[in-house]
């Protein structure tokens, strides 16, 4: 069974452009989430999606989006890109049955450097 | 809110010594804990979790974690360190204050493992 796929794994923008990443879930995952890695900050969660629908939002600017398509298949952007946006992002996949104990497993993530 | 402790930043241990990396937590109902590794460049890698049941957790790669409700502590061990074990180790609680089902998870800030040879 294959895992949390993202892509791209890495690339380079430049400050002032925007990014698009990518994230195919576990197949039957239908609740995907996304978090930004930095140094400083440790893992921050993004956003998460369940049935194309944003169920929850971090504390992050508005130049942070995403959105969740019919196959479960999750897509973020991020508009006006700054220095400070170079980080790796992370997305994840669960199942939504039962409780809520289900694993939450995460992809390689993508590299973004800005420049 | 919820929030999540690894008070050491970095732990050594002897390889084929026992290894604890420590991790509390603070939640408002029931914590639903779970432990994950990461290599350099890598993802993050699923270990164990706890949601209810036994306070002692098994998990992958000969890990486990012990969950104490009276500590809010959920310690990660294993009886003998490996090299291959050294990496980044995070402690995570789902944060059931952002809704129901929500799936969003609280880090803490994660700590570096080093097993010497």
């Amino acid at each position: 069974k294959a895992g949390v796929t993202q892509t791209p794994r890495y690339l380079i923008k430049t400050r002032g452009q925007q990014v698009t990443l990518s994230c195919s879930p576990i197949s039957g995952h239908r609740s995907v989430s996304w978090y930004q890695q930095t140094p400083g900050q440790g893992l921050q969660f993004l956003f998460e999606y369940f049935s194309e629908t944003q169920r929850n939002k971090g504390n992050f600017p508005g130049r942070f989006s995403g959105r969740q398509f019919s196959n479960s298949r999750s897509e973020m952007n991020v508009s006006t890109l700054e220095l400070g946006d170079s980080a790796l992002y992370l997305c994840a996949s669960s199942l939504v049955v039962g409780g809520g104990g289900n694993t939450i497993y995460f992809g390689e993530g993508s590299w973004l450097t800005v420049v | 809110a919820q929030s999540v402790a690894q008070p050491e930043d970095q732990v050594n241990v002897a390889e084929g010594n026992p290894l604890t990396v420590k991790c509390t937590y603070s939640v408002s109902g029931n914590p639903y804990l779970f432990w994950y590794v990461q290599y350099p460049n890598r993802g993050l890698q699923f270990l164990l979790k706890y949601i209810t049941g036994d306070n002692l957790v098994k998990g992958s790669y000969g890990f486990e974690a012990e969950f104490n409700k009276s500590q809010t502590s959920f310690h990660l061990k294993k009886p003998s360190a490996l090299v291959s074990d050294s990496a980044l180790y995070f402690c995570a609680v789902r944060d059931v204050e952002s809704g129901a089902g929500s799936y969003q998870l609280t880090f803490g800030k994660g700590t570096k493992l080093s097993v010497i040879p």
